[in-house]
């Protein structure tokens, strides 16, 4: 089993629709949680970061984290063609250097 | 803030040349630099962890010879890959983790190519 699970997608969304991006883990110690998004041919841009639980919100997206579920959400409002780019989910413990990553999921918004 | 470059942003070499990549970390000081290789349609392959003034900390089937890492400065590790062969042409990707920061933040990638 990996680490970390992500759904690869393609999820294909029309303009304007609010998106869901998941994953879920399995090692309890994981304590802070990131998404990045990579947009084709570009390195990963840091989009959200989190510590333990709750929610966090950055203008139109907004990270969940649940450690009871070991599970972790990306939300995008009122979604834009600009946003189409495949999202990463990564973590990590109290040992910074070791982080893990999901497959990335590839998100579609069609204008 | 927390930018990270790369250069070259790609690379086109003969088999077996040597070519080396830069990454630097331009606003802050990274006492731990990533380097990731990643190919087409595919996630991050972490292929090794360099810490400022010791060596790097090769991950499972990296061949640390080939590919020598370098990390001289708290904003600078650098990625020689030795003798290229085609079958090392990929997107190299770079990061750095901020001191006192739980997170890494990533260069734009270089892209090589080995004829």
């Amino acid at each position: 089993q990996k680490e970390v699970e992500q759904d690869p997608g393609p999820l294909s969304v029309p303009e304007g629709a609010i998106v869901s991006l998941n994953c879920t883990y399995s090692n309890s110690a994981f304590q802070y949680f990131m998404w990045y998004r990579q947009y084709s041919r570009k390195g990963p841009e840091l989009l959200m970061y989190t510590y333990s639980s709750g929610n966090k919100e950055d203008g139109r997206f907004t990270a969940q984290v649940d450690k009871s579920s070991k599970y972790i959400s990306l939300f995008i409002r009122d979604s834009q063609p600009s946003d189409s780019a495949t999202y990463l989910c990564a973590m990590s413990a109290n040992n910074f250097n070791k982080f893990y990553f999901g497959s990335g999921t590839k998100l579609n918004v069609k204008p | 803030g927390a930018v990270v470059s790369q250069h070259p942003s790609w690379v086109i070499c003969k088999s077996g040349t040597s070519v080396k990549i830069e990454c630097r970390s331009l606003d802050f000081q990274a006492t731990t630099m990533f380097w990731y290789r990643q190919f087409p349609k595919q996630s991050l392959m972490l292929m090794a962890t360099s810490n400022e003034g010791s060596k790097a900390t090769y991950e499972q089937g990296v061949e640390k010879d080939k590919f020598l890492i370098n990390h001289a400065s708290l904003t600078l590790s650098t990625l020689t890959v030795t003798s290229a062969h085609p079958e090392d042409s990929s997107f190299y990707i770079c990061s750095a983790r901020p001191r006192i920061q739980e997170t890494q933040y990533f260069g734009p990638g270089t892209r090589l190519l080995v004829l």
